[in-house]
């Protein structure tokens, strides 16, 4: 099936600090979500991209969907302790057929943050 | 409030038993997911539903099988075919509409003993 290479795989950041990461795929979606997920606990939404080209925030939170649709980046500004956790970016073709409603998820960006 | 619930939260398994991870869902969603997640990897799609007694086959769907006879609710058994059992399960619902974001529930934990 279609893989997404989510980077970097781990981060270890001091409170404050802004932090990136991103998601490349080898075909297109046609919706990026990303969700972070606390241990033990189910993915919680993020944001939603529709479009290509969008840039969308959220509080402290800010993603885009890459122009070629193969890609998509989420930013954190100012990290606090509770944005510890692991970050999921999600594809979505949502094209209908056999591959409705189905996301394909990266590997997680698992993040700390140092007080 | 409305939302996605699975229990029981922990779930136990003996060698060669069969073992069923309940999903209910209150949101009124068409379409509900199961999916898998192991340590040190994403999400994969174990079944889906798009609508009542309709679904389909994921990507690791082996071992594994799926009702839907309500809409609220979609029953996951991890059957005794399933070698490697032992994840965190998690069960998510949507619209259904095209494109429409998924929801996921608070996951189920089992181990196999």
């Amino acid at each position: 099936g279609q893989q997404l290479n989510q980077s970097p795989q781990s981060m270890f950041i001091q409170e404050g600090e802004d932090v990136s990461m991103n998601c490349t795929s080898s075909s297109i979606f046609n919706t990026w979500l990303w969700y972070k997920q606390d241990p033990g606990e189910g993915p919680v939404l993020l944001i939603a991209l529709y479009k290509a080209g969008e840039l969308t925030s959220n509080g402290r939170l800010t993603a885009q969907f890459g122009i070629t649709r193969k890609d998509s980046f989420l930013n954190i500004s100012a990290s606090i302790p509770s944005d510890v956790g692991i970050y999921f970016c999600a594809g979505q073709l949502g094209a209908g057929g056999t591959s409705y409603g189905k996301l394909t998820f990266g590997q997680g960006t698992i993040l700390t943050v140092h007080p | 409030d409305g939302g996605i619930t699975q229990s029981p939260k922990y779930l136990f398994r003996k060698e060669g038993q069969n073992v069923t991870l309940s999903c209910e869902q209150n949101l009124n969603h068409d379409a509900m997911y199961w999916y898998r997640q192991d340590p040190g990897q994403g999400l994969r799609l174990i079944y889906y539903s798009q609508i009542v007694n309709d679904f389909q086959k994921g990507d690791i769907a082996e071992g594994y099988s799926v009702s839907r006879e309500k809409k609220e609710s979609f029953p996951l058994t991890v059957t005794s075919a399933q070698k490697n059992p032992t994840a965190f399960y998690l069960c998510a619902s949507s619209m259904g509409r095209d494109g429409e974001t998924q929801y996921f529930g608070p996951g189920t934990r089992l181990l196999v003993l």
